[in-house]
């Protein structure tokens, strides 16, 4: 039972242009969003976070927004660079006494000079 | 400050064998936790540590178990190793266990063969 979707497995960009990234969720006691970018050999590094009191939440390129409707949220990067080229992950977690992350399955990005 | 480290990097065990997998938390963090992540998946949750006492744990049997020490290093023990537990192991601390964002070490790549 996969909770968090990331139904995109690649996605390829030119450099300059916007890059989004989707994400789905299904378990409607999820409260608190967040994107982590990776690099292979790497860990995963925190990009940017939305509670689910907001719609949108902005950090410099990066962009999330929230559709607490349609469970749904997305990543934007404006504009995008080749740096940017990485796996990007979407987590979701629940007010408990445990603060754990379910992730989804990972987009990987490739923006193309 | 330092950041999540953790180690080794790189390991190779046999079938059967047990295995320790070391983590120290970022500066001030007295939270951590473990993740595996399979190829080709996204990090799963194993459980939680906070302030030496686990705090949560995912869907994974006994075999794996952990530690927390007063210095809020971990470790993770894993028993009995089966080929499917070849995987990259991920560790990552946060301020306090209602802290919403965790930051990730570089994670242990282990494979059983």
């Amino acid at each position: 039972d996969q909770q968090v979707k990331q139904n995109s497995p690649s996605l390829s960009v030119q450099e300059g242009r916007i890059s989004i990234l989707n994400c789905d969720y299904t378990n409607s006691m999820f409260d608190y969003f967040l994107w982590y970018k990776k690099y292979p050999a790497e860990g995963p590094t925190f990009l940017i976070s939305i509670s689910s009191i907001k719609d949108k939440n902005e950090d410099g390129r990066f962009t999330v927004f929230l559709n607490k409707s349609a469970k749904h949220l997305s990543l934007h990067i404006v504009p995008s660079q080749p740096g940017d080229s990485a796996v990007y992950f979407c987590a979701a977690s629940a007010t408990s006494g445990t603060y754990k992350y379910i992730f989804g399955t990972g987009t990987r990005l490739k923006v193309l000079a | 400050e330092t950041g999540v480290t953790q180690s080794p990097t790189h390991l190779i065990k046999t079938r059967g064998q047990q295995v320790t997998l070391r983590c120290s938390s970022q500066s001030g963090h007295n939270t951590v936790s473990w993740y595996q992540q399979a190829l080709g998946q996204g990090p799963q949750f194993i459980f939680q540590y906070y302030r030496e006492e686990e705090n949560g744990r995912g869907n994974f049997p006994p075999r794996f178990s952990g530690l927390q020490f007063p210095n809020y290093s971990s470790e993770l023990n894993v028993n009995a190793l089966e080929l499917d537990d070849s995987a990259l192991y991920l560790c990552a601390s946060s301020l306090s266990h209602v802290q919403r964002e965790a930051f990730f070490g570089q994670g242990t790549r282990l494979t059983v063969v």
